[in-house]
């Protein structure tokens, strides 16, 4: 059974600290992870990641892929309070169909 | 550009009615899916479709149909509404170039009563 498993669940921080959010996954084929980001409405999209070992980079945030071990890591660095949301992290499995995670869900403190 | 747009926002059903939620979108995507999202169990795929007439089921199809007749519609139809399918619903859209992910619609809110 494909699975998609986002650690930790939550996550409270305050602002300026640097956070790592982990996506690991088990999936019978694979073609990208895609990392989104949820606020109170619909999910939008942060970074798609195909090949190990590159890191996309925007802004404070970056991501990387691990297709050996299979898993990506999000990380965000001098958090906000508008980082505050879920993030979502994704695997697509044959071009049209994602099987998401359930979430983390984060809040930076003031 | 309204990119993906999902209609209604809220919907109250009651056990056994139908219904059809809309998603429309302006962008000439390919491919549009339709996803739930439940507490603790994210997102998951209800159907989805590659190009107009082309339709295929995901993860949780069942009580579920779709079309799709245009490249921009794509409705989800609830044949006969049951409790387990109060839910947040997702449209959302991709162009076949893939390098961006899908567009989401902003959601429906559904509760079954």
């Amino acid at each position: 059974e494909d699975k998609v498993v986002q650690s930790p669940l939550s996550l409270v921080v305050h602002e300026g600290d640097t956070v790592t959010l982990n996506c690991s996954y088990e999936v019978t084929n694979f073609r990208s992870l895609l990392w989104y980001k949820q606020e109170k409405k619909a999910p939008t999209f942060l970074f798609m990641l195909t090949s190990s070992g590159i890191e996309k980079k925007s802004g404070r945030l970056s991501s990387i892929l691990d297709k050996k071990e299979l898993f990506s890591i999000l990380n965000i660095t001098a958090t906000q309070t508008g980082d505050s949301a879920v993030y979502l992290c994704a695997v697509d499995l044959t071009g049209n169909q994602f099987y998401f995670g359930t979430g983390t869900s984060l809040t930076v403190i003031p | 550009n309204a990119g993906v747009t999902q209609t209604p926002k809220f919907q109250v059903l009651k056990t056994g009615q139908s219904m059809t939620l809309q998603c429309a979108q302006d962008m000439n995507h390919e491919y549009m899916s339709w996803y739930r999202q439940d507490p603790g169990m994210g997102l998951r795929l209800i159907h989805y479709s590659v190009g107009a007439g082309i339709t295929d089921q995901g993860e949780v199809p069942n009580g579920y149909n779709v079309s799709r007749s245009t490249t921009e519609d794509f409705p989800l139809r609830l044949l006969s509404a049951a409790p387990s399918q109060t839910s947040v619903y997702f449209c959302a859209s991709a162009d076949r170039g893939w390098g961006y992910g899908y567009t989401f619609g902003s959601g429906t809110r559904l509760t079954v009563v």
